[in-house]
């Protein structure tokens, strides 16, 4: 069976930084392009970050760019989300998601979610 | 950037109603669209993708079609295990993966 777990999850203050994990298991973790989706209080589902199964294609949405930094490491099947320079706007549960190809979506299989709390 | 609008939001219905959910792009995405459930408090649900074609496991009830910039997501009879909010996804222009807005449907 296939299973994402975030981990990471914190309150932070505005302009600190936080690093998400991602830990999967049940499927060939370096063929399938793994991201990270978020949900606001009250909002939906927003794109944030994508890295391509073998590591390389790292992509941002333009409200995270600069910002974030994801990476993967495929001997230990997990993905990372550094996330600096955090801002109140940042506040979701964070969700990864395992694409069905090497890169791109869409995402069939997905973790439970980690809030994260940005707030002085 | 592709902008995906859904409509409407919210959707009240009865048990057993016929019920669709419209997604627009704002250009064209051939069939690259998905759509997902999701309830409170768990992860979100691939239910279609390619525009129609169903994913493993979701009930026979659960359909979609469209192409091009325009793109529905059909409950045939609404069921009350089927309250939740539906997201419509574009995915043509990986890895840029757009959410529309989002349909809460709830049970009148």
């Amino acid at each position: 069976e296939e299973q994402l777990v975030e981990s990471g999850g914190n309150l932070v203050h505005p302009g600190g930084s936080l690093r998400l994990s991602c830990a999967a298991s049940g499927f060939t973790f370096r063929k399938y392009a793994i991201n990270w989706v978020r949900q606001a209080p009250g909002k939906g589902l927003e794109w944030v970050s994508s890295i391509g199964g073998g590591g390389d294609s790292p992509y941002y949405a333009d409200s995270v760019k600069g910002r974030f930094t994801i990476s993967r490491d495929n001997s230990q099947n997990t993905v990372s989300l550094q996330m600096n320079s955090l801002r109140v706007e940042d506040t979701a549960v964070y969700f990864c998601a395992k694409g069905v190809a090497m890169i791109g979506g869409p995402f069939d299989s997905w973790g439970q979610g980690i809030l994260i709390t940005v707030s002085s | 950037d592709i902008q995906m609008t859904q409509s409407p939001s919210p959707l009240s219905a009865s048990v057993g109603d016929r019920v669709t959910i419209t997604c627009r792009a704002s250009q064209g995405i051939h069939n690259y669209l998905a759509w997902y459930q999701h309830k409170p408090r768990e992860a979100p649900r691939l239910l279609i993708y390619a525009a129609s074609t169903l994913q493993s496991g979701v009930p026979s009830r659960f359909s979609g079609s469209g192409s091009g910039t325009q793109f529905t997501l059909t409950i045939s009879s609404l069921q009350p295990e089927d309250v939740a909010t539906y997201y419509c996804q574009a995915y043509s222009r990986a890895p840029a993966l757009t959410f529309g807005g989002g349909t809460k449907v709830e049970i009148k």
